[in-house]
């Protein structure tokens, strides 16, 4: 079973702070990992999709890096904003099409 | 881009009574679509993994006689809670992989459950 943590499980910022989150996963086996922003009432909306070891990936503010050797990916976003509230969900998988999720990062920002 | 719609959004039924959840791919080819089930403040948990035209696999501890899935055609995959029960009220969601090797996942939006 692949587990994947999430931190932390919830986050409050002021607007204009820049934040960070960690998703942590085993790194054997690993084939891709999947961000995905999750407001209330809507879909996943699928943020980034990662492969390599080292790699960065930028969406406007939001941006991600990616650590394969040692099991971990970052998302950062730059001076957050009211609209950037919801929930980031990170899901490795392991090859194959199976994708396991973490139990996300709730952000809230307050205007 | 790839949409994935999915109906009821919120179903409310009687114990023992049946519901079936539709998502349907409106604009790809949904050769393989994954059902979740998310308890309060969890993370979505894989419940089954559907191809089409195939049985579909279930994780372990989903009982496959209690929640029935069936993915007919390439783009609709229906998800049934048999005998409801109110154990089973939760937050459902399915997610669907494209046929043309994209690694990515389009979601459905939802459908919140609740069993009285």
């Amino acid at each position: 079973i692949l587990n994947v943590e999430q931190s932390p499980q919830s986050l409050h910022v002021q607007e204009g702070d820049s934040t960070n989150f960690t998703c942590s996963f085993p790194s054997s086996n690993f084939y891709a990992l999947h961000w995905y922003r999750w407001e209330t009432a809507k879909s996943p909306e699928a943020l980034f999709v990662m492969t390599l070891n080292g790699d960065e990936k930028k969406k406007g503010r939001i941006s991600a890096t990616l650590n394969t050797k040692e099991g971990y990916s970052y998302l950062y976003i730059k001076g957050s904003q009211p609209e950037d509230s919801a929930t980031y969900l990170c899901a490795p998988n392991t090859g194959g099409f199976k994708t396991i999720f973490g139990a996300g990062t709730r952000l809230f920002v307050k205007a | 881009g790839a949409v994935v719609s999915q109906h009821p959004s919120r179903v409310i039924c009687k114990s023992g009574t049946s519901v079936k959840i539709e998502c349907r791919s409106l604009d790809f080819q949904a050769t393989t679509m994954f059902w979740y089930r998310q308890f309060p403040k969890q993370s979505l948990m894989l419940m089954a993994t559907s191809n089409e035209g195939s049985k579909a696999t279930y994780e372990q501890g989903v009982e496959k006689d209690k929640f029935l899935i069936n993915h007919a055609s390439l783009t609709l995959s229906t998800l049934t809670v048999t005998s409801a029960h109110p154990e089973d009220s939760s937050f459902y969601i399915c997610s669907a992989r494209a046929n043309s090797g994209h690694r990515g996942y389009t979601f459905g939006s939802g459908t919140r459950l609740t069993v009285v």
